[in-house]
């Protein structure tokens, strides 16, 4: 077990529908990430957030957005979903930000089926 | 840009030593990862290796060659268990932390 939550497990929607994926972070963690892992693809980073505050963007779609907030816990919010969309998403947490961050701990993903 | 490289299946022989690589080419390096993922599991920490050379943690160990964009993963002893994908990952980015993972390795554990 990681320490970080995320929710729900499986989610299974149609297309066009918006969706909010949850994580709770590792207790003290300040950074949140996701990461997008599909089939054909390796796990794919979309943002990161360090103490509420938005500190790198990966291959984030514009119909993808996310916050931090002050309890540390972060949400990911999918809109106008596509069949593509389908995928595992990870959320990962570290203590710190920056190049002496060390490892991420990730949490057990959030598996989207889009219908 | 960033690429990352590793073979996309491997398959070895219980008790028996294998060697995963991975080659990578990306703008700026701070340190390179290997973790583990089972399958629809969460991927877990395996090692870090920001200087050159060899990192030995129990049956696993990590090697790093900057000069090359060059790292492996070895495993001794292998258990069934060890039976997974293997991600490897680069740390780049300054100020920010950002990993790029490579597609991953499966491995197949055979008795």
């Amino acid at each position: 077990d990681s320490g970080v939550t995320q929710t729900p497990k499986h989610l299974i929607t149609a297309t066009g529908q918006r969706v909010t994926l949850r994580c709770s972070p590792r207790s003290g963690d300040l950074s949140v990430y996701w990461y997008q892992q599909s089939l054909d693809q390796g796990l794919q980073f979309l943002i990161q957030y360090y103490n509420g505050e938005e500190r790198a963007k990966g291959n984030i779609l514009e119909r993808f957005s996310a916050q931090q907030f002050p309890d540390l816990h972060s949400e990911l919010n999918l809109s106008s979903l596509e069949l593509g969309d389908s995928a595992l998403y990870f959320c990962a947490s570290s203590l710190r930000d920056g190049p002496n961050t060390g490892e991420l701990f990730f949490g057990e993903g959030s598996r989207l089926t889009v219908l | 840009g960033q690429n990352i490289d590793q073979p996309t299946e491997m398959t070895a022989t219980e008790g028996a030593i294998v060697q995963i690589n991975c080659t990578y080419q990306t703008s700026g390096f701070n340190g390179l990862f290997w973790y583990q993922q089972h399958a629809g599991e969460a991927p877990t920490f395996l090692s870090y290796n920001v200087l050159d050379g060899l990192e030995e943690k129990g049956r696993f160990s990590s090697f790093l060659s900057r000069s090359k964009g060059y790292s492996y993963l070895l495993l001794k002893e292998l258990q069934m268990k060890d039976s997974a994908s293997y991600l490897c990952a680069v740390k780049s980015g300054a100020g920010s932390y950002q990993l790029t993972f490579g597609k991953g390795t499966k491995l197949s554990v055979i008795p």
